[in-house]
């Protein structure tokens, strides 16, 4: 089966920095790219942006370049997005999902998403 | 950019047939994709490719995509289907490619 499985959520002040995972499983890591996408509280889905596990190619969405960093350790099937300080406007689910190996990029699965919350 | 619009909300009786818009420029020259969100729960992809259903997904999930609109149809809907539902495509044109999700339709299951 294959799967993706994020760590659990995270409660933050401003200022701070974060670093969340997604677990991939069941498939060739390496072959397929990982997208992040961010749900805030009673919004919809925004596409942060995608990478490739296999080299770390990233594209970013021209909303997020700059304020977050993906990576990947394909040693551990592990895809990265971390932040290097926090806003309260970074409160949100946190979801990360495989794209299509095609080139109109859907996506399945997901993993469960990561809830994080940032407060004074 | 390229913009997805979906109504907010679409009603419908158990039995009956839900019909969810997704409205851009052109979409029929793009693959649409669809993601059904039950409250409290992740996305799941229950239609690709403006037609095609992933495993598991019940035949009652179609989509279609032509000119300005793509519409996913729910036939004989239930209550479980009342969720959050998002179009996407790739938007491969300007200067920077990638995903565009529409605003999301709310169904309600009266």
């Amino acid at each position: 089966e294959v799967q993706l499985v994020q760590s659990g959520a995270e409660v933050k002040q401003p200022g701070e920095s974060l670093k969340i995972s997604c677990q991939g499983s069941g498939y060739s890591f390496t072959s397929y790219w990982i997208a992040w996408v961010r749900q805030m509280p009673g919004k919809g889905l925004e596409w942060m942006g995608i990478i490739y596990p296999g080299d770390s190619d990233t594209r970013y969405s021209p909303s997020f370049q700059g304020q977050v960093t993906m990576s990947a350790d394909k040693s551990i099937s592990t895809a990265y997005l971390q932040w290097s300080s926090l806003k309260a406007s970074d409160t949100a689910m946190y979801y990360c999902a495989r794209t299509s190996s095609t080139s109109s990029h859907w996506f399945d699965p997901w993993g469960q998403g990561t809830l994080v919350t940032v407060s004074s | 950019s390229y913009v997805l619009t979906q109504p907010p909300s679409v009603s419908v009786a158990p039995g009956q047939t839900a019909r969810i818009t997704c409205g851009g420029n052109n979409i029929g020259s793009k693959s649409v994709h669809w993601y059904q969100q039950r409250p409290g729960q992740a996305p799941v992809l229950v239609v690709y490719d403006d037609s095609d259903r992933p495993s598991g997904i019940p035949e009652r999930f179609s989509g279609s995509n032509s000119g300005n609109t793509a519409t996913l149809t729910i036939s004989r809907v239930e209550a479980g289907d009342e969720a959050d539902y998002y179009c996407q495509v790739w938007d491969s044109s300007g200067d920077h490619p990638g995903v565009v999700f529409g605003g999301g339709t709310k169904l309600t299951v009266l």
